[in-house]
């Protein structure tokens, strides 16, 4: 069963930094692309990250952009986003989501994780 | 960046009545169109993709179709746990922007 479990959300002042972290199972992770998706109170889904399965293509929204940092470590089978400069903008839910093969779909999604910018 | 507009964004039935809610997109994204819904407090479950194939183990009341730029998801009997949110979804190219969503309320 495929499962991904996120660590790392919490309460940061505006300007700091907090790590999200995706573990994944179930999967041969390596083998694929994963997003990061956010959802502000109320509101919709935004992709905010993406990464391809090799490691070396990544994608921003310009709202995060220069800010967050997408990685993977593939001998951990888990998926990190650095969120750095945090403004109260940011505060959402975070999920990772992993990227199907055929025609892109998200079909697994973490539990997500409550990030709140506040001072 | 191709950008992805859903109808209504609100919307109320009753159980048992057949619904319809459309996406659009900004240019032709062929069927790389998924739909998912949401619940309070859960993550998105994918519904549909491809335009209109059924994820397995969604029930067969969930349809789509569509292709190029406009795009249905049609639920054939509403169910009381069908009352959510929907949102649709492109997968053609990055970023993978969504809809703004349609919220299904019990009329």
């Amino acid at each position: 069963e495929v499962q991904l479990v996120q660590s790392g959300g919490g309460l940061v002042q505006p300007g700091g930094s907090l790590r999200l972290s995706c573990a994944a199972s179930g999967l041969t992770f390596r083998n694929y692309a994963m997003n990061w998706v956010r959802q502000a109170p109320g509101k919709g889904l935004e992709c905010v990250s993406a990464i391809n399965n090799n490691g070396d293509s990544t994608y921003y929204a310009n709202s995060v952009k220069g800010r967050f940092t997408i990685s993977r470590d593939d001998s951990r089978n888990t998926l990190y986003l650095q969120m750095g400069s945090l403004r109260p903008e940011d505060m959402a839910v975070y999920y990772c989501a992993r990227v199907d093969w055929n025609y892109g779909g998200l079909s697994y999604w973490g539990q997500g994780s409550l990030v709140t910018v506040s001072s | 960046d191709i950008q992805m507009t859903q109808s209504p964004s609100s919307l109320s039935a009753s159980v048992g009545d057949r619904v319809t809610i459309t996406c659009r997109a900004s240019r032709s994204i062929s069927n790389y169109l998924n739909w998912y819904q949401q619940k309070p407090g859960k993550a998105p479950k994918l519904l549909i993709f491809a335009a209109s194939s059924l994820q397995s183990g969604v029930p067969s009341r969930f349809s789509g179709s569509g292709s190029g730029t406009d795009f249905t998801l049609t639920i054939s009997s509403l169910q009381p746990g069908d009352f959510a949110t929907y949102y649709c979804q492109h997968s053609y190219g990055i970023p993978q922007s969504f809809g703004q969503g349609t919220k299904l309320e019990i009329k």
